[in-house]
């Protein structure tokens, strides 16, 4: 079953903007993750941030996690023409070990 | 060079033929995954294990079977019971198959010929 859900679906940004989009989930949450995918490429892990915490940082990615809105954003800083790629949260229920994937948002970063 | 191989980049499928994806990890991980991707959608679990001769159904597990003989390899075979086979296959792997992250492969794109 899919429970993230992330938003905007598309970003269209200028080199050196940031870029910021988020996900929403339905039930409670042991970890949220956040992966990158280029085009036609496996998916690369980013960021994972546990329900206790709310906000981490990893060089330009921020992410924060709001629990008692089910929700979480992922901000890239300075984006460079390589962050062009699909970013998908992922998250794990309550004694349960297998990760939900949403249908991701797909970011563009114009030169 | 450790990490998640998959086989081949590209498989078709003739109609009732069954074909075999292959996923090879020397990442020495206990758990191993096979989602399935569509189109502008996100990731579906077809099949995971947790550990050697041992694996559940995810969400989309009809028309796809699996085996782990080994810790290291993790097949998937689409049956021609799968209807609507075309799609970019993707395996994963993870240190426990607890709440980490997962490490993936290149993926398989399939398509029916």
């Amino acid at each position: 079953s899919q429970q993230g859900e992330e938003d905007p679906q598309a970003l269209s940004i200028q080199e050196g903007e940031n870029a910021t989009m988020n996900c929403s989930y339905k039930t409670s949450i042991n970890n949220l993750q956040w992966y990158r995918q280029n085009s036609g490429r496996g998916l690369v892990h980013l960021i994972l941030i546990r329900s206790n915490e709310r906000e981490k940082h990893s060089g330009r990615l921020r992410v924060t996690l709001d629990t008692s809105k089910k929700s979480s954003s992922l901000l890239i800083t300075a984006s460079r023409a390589a962050d062009t790629a699909s970013y998908f949260c992922a998250t794990d229920e309550l004694n349960d070990y297998k990760l939900s994937f949403g249908a991701g948002t797909t970011v563009t970063v114009r030169a | 060079d450790g990490g998640i191989t998959q086989s081949p980049k590209y498989l078709f499928r003739k109609e009732g033929q069954n074909v075999t994806l292959s996923c090879e990890q020397n990442l020495n991980h206990d758990a191993m995954y096979w989602y399935r991707q569509d189109p502008g959608q996100g990731l579906r679990l077809i099949y995971y294990s947790q550990i050697v001769n041992d694996f559940q159904k995810g969400d989309i597990a009809e028309g796809y079977s699996v085996s782990r003989e080994k810790k290291e390899s993790f097949p998937l075979t689409v049956t021609s019971a799968q209807k609507n086979p075309t799609a970019f296959y993707l395996c994963a792997s993870s240190i426990d198959g607890g709440q980490g992250k997962l490490f993936f492969g290149s993926g398989t794109q399939l398509s029916v010929l």
